[in-house]
């Protein structure tokens, strides 16, 4: 079965820039997307088809998708960025999602 | 605005049923594919089943294969989840989602425990 693989966590300084990876084997192939959740939230669609924004995500919020590897990069990163961040991906017609990267910012 | 709102979870001992559902509103629910997604306590999301716009076509995940059926009545904009013969490894927070086929919205969720 197809995988996704995430860093467990990722620490930022608020202000500087945060990149966090996801891999899968040829995953360029597909689209990738990702989605933020804080503690005791719902989930929420932040970046979809590994570069588009849906309205309301703060422009910092970019992706990119090449080869294996789909990144989601947050520009000068704010305090209320810090959430748990899941990338995911079709594979034929069954859904799958990384691990999870827990993002901190210092 | 969207809005999707899960119900019917709740404590249940291995090996009984629940049946969760995911009203819809806000949106044309019959154009859309729906998902059920679920978290166990600390865990990253994975993943339930995915049921197509008119419900003619549906798809589990391994885990849960041959256990759980996704339904929708469209005349009723809701979404179910018939869970039989469960197991601990079941309980989690279960999430339906507007298919787009990216998951543009969520709802927040009903608590399945599945304990002795």
């Amino acid at each position: 079965s197809y995988e996704l693989t995430q860093p467990p966590s990722v620490s930022v300084s608020a202000g500087q820039t945060a990149s966090i990876t996801c891999s899968g084997d040829k995953l360029g192939d597909k689209y990738a997307c990702w989605y933020q959740q804080k503690p005791g939230q719902s989930p929420v669609l932040v970046m979809y088809q590994d570069s588009k924004r849906p309205s309301g995500i703060p422009e910092r919020f970019s992706g990119s998708n090449s080869g294996n590897t789909a990144t989601l990069t947050i520009s000068g990163t704010q305090a209320m960025d810090e959430a748990d961040y899941y990338c995911q991906a079709w594979d034929s017609s069954t859904v799958v999602f990384g691990g999870g990267t827990k993002l901190t910012v210092l | 605005q969207v809005q999707l709102v899960e119900s019917g979870g709740g404590v249940v001992q291995p090996g009984r049923s629940l049946r969760l559902s995911c009203a819809a509103s806000g949106f044309t629910f019959s154009s859309y594919a729906m998902v059920w997604v679920r978290q166990a306590p600390g865990k990253g999301l994975e993943w339930v089943s995915l049921i197509s716009y008119d419900g003619g076509n549906k798809h589990y995940a391994d885990s849960v294969k041959g256990r759980f059926t996704i339904s929708r009545d469209n005349s009723k904009n809701t979404l179910f989840l018939q869970m039989n013969s469960l197991r601990v490894e079941d309980t989690a927070a279960y999430y339906c989602a507007r298919s787009t086929p990216n998951f543009d919205s969520w709802g927040q969720g009903t608590l399945v425990a599945v304990s002795s």
